[in-house]
């Protein structure tokens, strides 16, 4: 089955301890995302990766790293955890990008508490 | 000024009733277009693409595209209980692989 796994689906940690999201997608997909959703503010773009070992900045990367080793996947890093990263986070991708008109496979979401 | 943007809603209509759902973009460059749905707690799911001005039709949606005008929508005709759900415009960029989205707008759908 296509699809883009995320894990863990649910995490609580504390303020300062570095942690990781993963992604992966089974689809040869060059295209990955990551996204953050809060109340009332939608869908913001963390970091994105047109292909291995290319990745950029979205709209909000302070505080995250991301690393595009493989072209399967694209883990989340957070160094060091503060209380305005609670979120929900998003994985994506698509075979190309966004610029193709491609649908774009979503994540179940990894819901993010830092205490 | 955002560079997508939605009225929140929520956006209430009768069921059977046709839904307007509107979307404005501030970049000129904008190349491609889309609708995502998402219900509470779920992850988004494409609905419609669009790239073009004018109409795209799908079943009981239609897109409509005006790039002079910066200008997205989505109708929904026939509108029933299950279409109660957030919905995501997305705008994509033709130069990089920023795909920004709208804050969402909350339809409901009365029975």
């Amino acid at each position: 089955e296509a699809q883009v796994t995320q894990n863990p689906r649910y995490l609580i940690t504390v303020t300062g301890k570095k942690l990781t999201v993963t992604c992966s997608q089974n689809m040869n997909h060059e295209y990955m995302s990551w996204y953050r959703q809060d109340p009332g503010l939608g869908l913001r773009q963390i970091y994105y990766s047109m292909n291995v070992e290319v990745t950029d900045k979205g709209d909000v990367p302070e505080g995250y790293k991301v690393s595009r080793k493989e072209k399967r996947n694209f883990p989340l890093i957070l160094e060091s955890p503060s209380p305005n990263q609670t979120s929900l986070y998003f994985c994506a991708s698509s075979l190309t990008g966004p610029a193709t008109n491609e649908k774009l496979f979503f994540g179940s979401g990894t819901q993010l508490s830092v205490l | 000024q955002k560079e997508v943007e939605q009225n929140s809603g929520p956006l209430s209509v009768p069921e059977g009733a046709i839904a307007s759902l509107n979307c404005t973009y501030s970049d000129r460059g904008s190349q491609s277009f889309f609708w995502y749905r998402q219900y509470s707690g779920k992850s988004p799911e494409l609905i419609m693409s669009i790239y073009s001005n004018g109409d795209k039709e799908d079943g009981r949606f239609t897109a409509q595209l005006n790039k002079a005008s910066q200008y997205v929508s989505l109708l929904i005709r026939d509108s029933q209980p299950s279409d109660s759900a957030t919905y995501l415009c997305a705008v994509g960029s033709s130069n990089t692989g920023k795909l920004i989205f709208g804050q969402g707008t909350t339809l409901q759908v009365k029975p």
